[in-house]
């Protein structure tokens, strides 16, 4: 099954506004974790990751904050603009064997930001 | 550009043929990974190839196969290809064996008719 799931399917907020995408992990080995965006027709982008030593982690209007205690990590993005509406996921990698590991997506939030 | 290169971005064929997708990784990158994207199954990861070698599967079908070359692109090989195969398909590189940010191409549109 998943390790790694979303709260809600979509999110409309509107221009200016912050926007937190919400994500569970079931995995309480899990130690590292990669929010990504999604734009129509494009392919996931890198946005921020944060390991488990850390509870938050800055980006440039973005924020990922991650608490251990309930598997839960949250992207946080400031005025939102309509240039973030895309697909949101986070991720975690998988251990598939030895030294080796699978990058492990949840299904995504749709982010739409109305003008 | 994640300096990830995918060719075809767009492919169409029909059912029963064999079709094959590229990919180019960063400079750099020693693994290459490939993932499907369906709407219904979201990104499901196939395979992972670590300087040539193969280093994990996933849920990919016995139809498909791929390789990884000397010079580090990849191929993935779909075969007998069936109207539930039309996806995207994404190939994404890293420097590592994948405890680290992977960096995606722009995708092969798949469409099966």
């Amino acid at each position: 099954g998943e390790s790694v799931g979303l709260h809600l399917p979509t999110l409309s907020v509107q221009e200016g506004d912050n926007s937190i995408i919400n994500c569970a992990y079931s995995n309480s080995a899990s130690d590292y974790f990669i929010w990504y965006k999604q734009e129509s027709g494009k392919g996931p982008q890198f946005i921020i990751d944060i390991r488990s030593n850390m509870d938050k982690r800055q980006g440039q209007r973005v924020t990922v904050l991650l608490n251990k205690t309930v598997k839960h990590l949250s992207l946080q993005i400031a005025a939102t603009q309509p240039g973030d509406s895309a697909v949101y996921f986070c991720a975690a990698p998988e251990n598939s064997g030895g030294s080796n590991y699978k990058l492990t997506f949840g299904k995504g939030t749709l982010l739409t930001v109305n003008p | 550009d994640s300096g990830v290169t995918q060719t075809p971005k767009h492919l169409i064929t029909a059912t029963g043929q064999r079709v094959t997708l590229r990919c180019s990784p960063r400079s750099g990158d020693l693994s290459v990974y490939w993932y499907q994207q369906s709407l219904d199954q979201g990104l499901q990861f196939l395979i992972q190839y670590y300087n040539g070698e193969e280093r994990a599967k996933g849920n990919i079908l016995e139809r498909f196969s791929a390789q990884q070359f000397p010079d580090l692109h990849s191929e993935l090989n779909l075969s007998s290809l069936e109207l539930g195969d039309s996806a995207l398909y994404f190939c994404a590189s890293s420097v590592g064996q994948g405890l680290e940010k992977l960096f995606f191409g722009s995708g092969t549109q798949l469409s099966v008719l």
